[in-house]
Order: C-alpha cells, then sequence, then structure tokens
C-alpha cells in the first residue's frame, strides 16, 4: 500500500484553459474527497463519492468542475475555462471503514498545486 | 452553518506542553478530528474524540465536551518536528465530510 497518489503534482495553466487531475486512493478505500486549500487556509471540501457514486457536493463545486471515479477507484477533477481564483493546492483523500462513520481518519494524497495565469 | 475557532498561532519551547484550544459550531455533531500539516505537506490524521473525555495517542492527546462545543490537543514533551499546522475538523451529522478551519500554526523554539 503507497498511500494517495496525485498526479500531476504541479500544473501551471493559463487562464481559460481546462486542466483534469487525477487520484488514485489506497486501493481498499471505498470513500473519497477532493478539497481545495489556499495559503493560510485549511483544505475546503468539495466533493465526496462512495464507490463510483458523487455524493456530495459543496457548493464552491461550481459548473466549471465536474468530478467523476467511474469504476470506484481513481477519480478525476476536471476544472473548465480556468479563472485565476482557481489558483490553489487541490488535495484527494480516501477512507475505508477503518476511517469511522464519515470517514472522521481520512488519508491524504500530496496534492496538486495549481497556477492559473 | 458551522464555525470554528482556534487560536491562528502558539508558540512553545521545545519539551514543554502546549494546549490547542478548539471551539465550534455545528447543526448536528459527530466527532472531532485533528489533524497536522507540515508545511508543504499534505494533512495527516493525529485523534478523534466521539465521546466526551481524553483520547491519548503517545505524546498526544485529545479531549472533548460535547456539551460545551470545545476540545483542545494536548501535545507533550515537545520536538522541534512538531512544528506545523494543527487543525481541529468537526462532523456533522449527515455529512461526509470534514469542516476545517483556518487552523493552528504553532512553533517550537529551542
Amino acid at each position: 500500500d503507497t498511500g494517495v497518489s496525485q498526479n500531476p503534482r504541479h500544473k501551471i495553466t493559463k487562464r481559460g484553459q481546462n486542466v483534469t487531475f487525477r487520484c488514485d486512493p489506497i486501493s481498499e478505500h471505498n470513500r473519497l474527497y477532493w478539497y481545495r486549500q489556499t495559503l493560510g487556509q485549511g483544505p475546503e471540501f468539495l466533493t465526496y463519492f462512495q464507490n463510483e457514486a458523487q455524493l456530495e457536493k459543496s457548493r464552491l463545486l461550481s459548473d466549471r468542475f465536474s468530478a467523476e471515479r467511474p469504476k470506484g477507484s481513481f477519480s478525476t477533477l476536471e476544472i473548465q475555462r480556468t479563472e485565476q481564483g482557481d489558483s490553489a493546492m487541490y488535495l484527494c483523500a480516501s477512507s475505508g471503514i477503518q476511517g469511522g462513520t464519515g470517514g472522521y481518519e481520512q488519508y491524504f494524497g500530496p496534492g496538486t498545486r495549481l497556477t492559473v495565469t | 452553518g458551522q464555525s470554528l475557532e482556534q487560536p491562528s498561532e502558539v508558540t512553545a519551547v521545545e519539551g514543554a506542553i502546549v494546549q490547542i484550544n478548539c471551539t465550534y459550531q455545528t447543526s448536528g455533531f459527530y466527532g472531532l478530528s485533528w489533524y497536522q500539516q507540515h508545511d508543504g505537506g499534505a494533512p495527516t490524521f493525529l485523534s478523534y474524540n466521539a465521546l466526551d473525555g481524553l483520547e491519548e495517542t503517545g505524546r498526544f492527546s485529545s479531549f472533548l465536551s460535547r456539551s460545551d462545543s470545545y476540545g483542545y490537543l494536548l501535545l507533550q514533551e515537545l520536538q522541534m518536528k512538531d512544528s506545523a499546522s494543527y487543525f481541529c475538523a468537526p462532523r456533522q451529522t449527515g455529512a461526509n465530510n470534514l469542516f476545517f478551519g483556518t487552523g493552528t500554526r504553532l512553533t517550537v523554539i529551542p
């Protein structure tokens, strides 16, 4: 078990371009979360998957954002028509049954740092 | 809605004990998690309290009072490597996510 991995680790894009990030959770974990973190702030919840079903979305997840987890394993987060305000660290986390009800024990990946110029 | 209050910064001496307080407001409450995050790193899970009282894990302990909507993280025998940001994260009933505030930046000095 190598933990949660995310790719790419860094992404620089121009405003208006689309970007896609990938998250590979810990293999036996059925719960997957996306968060966004900006400097000096804590992680802000974006969306939650249980297996392949997207069960919860934050109001932060505008219609430019879409996330998928097609086979209940890896997940992708796409941002369309990026804006400078999208610049942040995008974190993925996963949890399993041992993470308790609602996944209070989440394992985070290293994140993808997005810079929109 | 949800709100969290933690001190923004704490400085303590190596070998000392430090307590990081957290007060929260949520509509429904399951429990309180604590996470550590080093600069440039990912958050890592430290502890969880679902019931009132103290949970001890090595040098770290966490306390919860549900009636007071209050918890704290106690770090003993501070080491330089404990310099990091610490987040309390309550989980609301019916929610599948954790709510992180702005956290407390702990600086351990020699």
